[in-house]
Order: C-alpha cells, then sequence, then structure tokens
C-alpha cells in the first residue's frame, strides 16, 4: 500500500536557525501523488501548510517550503529562519488527484523552537 | 471564525456503551469527513458525506460505527457497543472545494474505552 514516513518523530531547533523535516513516501497504487503538508498548532486542529501536486514543483506558505522530487520520493519541508511560533506539529501526508480526502499520514514530528 | 467544531474533547466509556460524537463543519462547507487516528494505523477514513449524503462509509467500520448528518451544520458518529480497540483520537473534518484537497479538521475527540 502506499506510505509516508517521517524519520523523526521530534527535533529541536534555536530560533533564527534554518529546518529540515524529512519526508520520504511510497506510492504504489497512485502514480504521480498529491503531497501536502498539514501542520498542528498547539490547542488547534490540523490544518493545511501547503500542497503540491506537480513533480519538480515547489510549494511555499509561512515561509515554509517544500519541493516534490518524483525520483528520490521525497517531499522535505524545510525554512531558512525559524520562529518560536512555529513550534508544532507537522505531517506530511499524500493523496490520489482528486481524492485529497482520502489522505494517508506519515506520523508526524514535532517542532520546539528554542527561544 | 468559526472552525470545525467537535464534542466532546475527551469520552471515557466502559467496554459496550453506547457513545456519540458530535461535529460542526466550517459554515458553508459540503463535505463532511470522519477519520480515525492512532499511531499504529494512522488515519483512517470512518465516513464521507457530501451535501448531507453519505458517499463513503469507510467499509471495515460499518459494523459498530455509524456516522449521520442530520442538517449541512451538524454530524454525529454512533459506537454502538464500544470495544477497548476503538481508544483512538476520532477526527471531523471538512471541505469547500471540489477536489477535497485543503481540509479543515477540529481539534478532535480523544475516546478511552476501558
Amino acid at each position: 500500500g502506499d506510505s509516508v514516513t517521517q524519520t523523526e518523530g521530534q527535533v529541536t531547533v534555536s530560533e533564527s536557525k534554518s529546518l529540515i523535516i524529512n519526508c520520504t513516501y511510497s506510492a504504489t497504487s497512485i502514480g504521480y501523488p498529491n503531497l501536502f503538508w498539514y501542520v498542528r498548532y498547539p490547542g488547534e486542529g490540523l490544518q493545511l501548510l501547503l500542497k503540491v501536486i506537480t513533480a519538480g514543483q515547489k510549494g511555499s506558505s509561512r515561509g515554509f517550503e517544500a519541493t516534490y522530487n518524483k525520483e528520490a520520493t521525497s517531499f522535505h519541508l524545510q525554512k531558512a529562519s525559524v520562529q518560536e511560533s512555529d513550534s508544532a506539529v507537522y505531517y506530511c501526508a499524500l493523496s490520489a488527484t482528486n481524492m485529497g480526502y482520502k489522505l494517508t499520514f506519515g506520523t508526524g514530528t514535532s517542532l520546539l523552537v528554542d527561544p | 471564525d468559526a472552525g470545525v467544531t467537535q464534542t466532546p474533547r475527551h469520552e471515557v466509556a466502559e467496554k459496550g456503551q453506547t457513545i456519540i460524537l458530535k461535529c460542526e463543519p466550517v459554515s458553508g462547507h459540503n463535505d463532511l469527513f470522519w477519520y480515525r487516528q492512532t499511531k499504529i494505523q494512522g488515519l483512517e477514513l470512518l465516513s464521507y458525506f457530501r451535501s448531507k449524503s453519505l458517499m463513503e462509509d469507510g467499509g471495515a467500520f460499518k459494523d459498530r460505527f455509524k456516522a449521520e448528518m442530520l442538517n449541512s451544520s451538524f454530524s454525529t458518529l454512533k459506537i454502538q457497543p464500544t470495544e477497548p480497540k476503538d481508544s483512538a483520537v476520532y477526527l471531523c473534518a471538512s471541505s469547500g472545494d471540489i477536489s477535497n484537497e485543503r481540509l479543515f479538521f477540529g481539534h478532535g475527540t480523544k475516546l478511552s474505552v476501558l
């Protein structure tokens, strides 16, 4: 089946430092999945951070970027300079085209930004 | 700005009890989803409604799980009877775009079945 792997369960970064959260995927039943990053801020529900539906394209939002790398089957999340308000749990996910509700989520990466 | 509202936030039930979880989607959203989230299984789709009509019912969950959408602004998920393996976080989400590529989730209900 399809799967999403996030290797880091928890990441701690100092404020203003750069960040990479790793995400790789396997889409055996979907040829070209849509890729998403969802985020859960403390006290809030899950919300979409960014999505990319075309291989080779980059998505960006709130200073975060992720590039759909079909060859490496990766969709790493990056930010050049994190802020304390970025502390949250980040989930990488995939779905088939036009079926964005059938999401396969990774296990999540909890980001703590030290002030 | 009212997002998706789920109640209760926590529920503790004895094995065999009936519990009802509630969800209010974002106003104006036509699509509503119920999910179960566990560390082992990840996110599993339980039900999908479009304009109050049941589109998918998550196959494996038919027996004891029943979701209903009585009107466009309210949905319930009934689990009857509950079993310890039902302990999980139940998420409700809604969407206003036809491709459902931007979901809005509630805080979830954490269910513990003893």
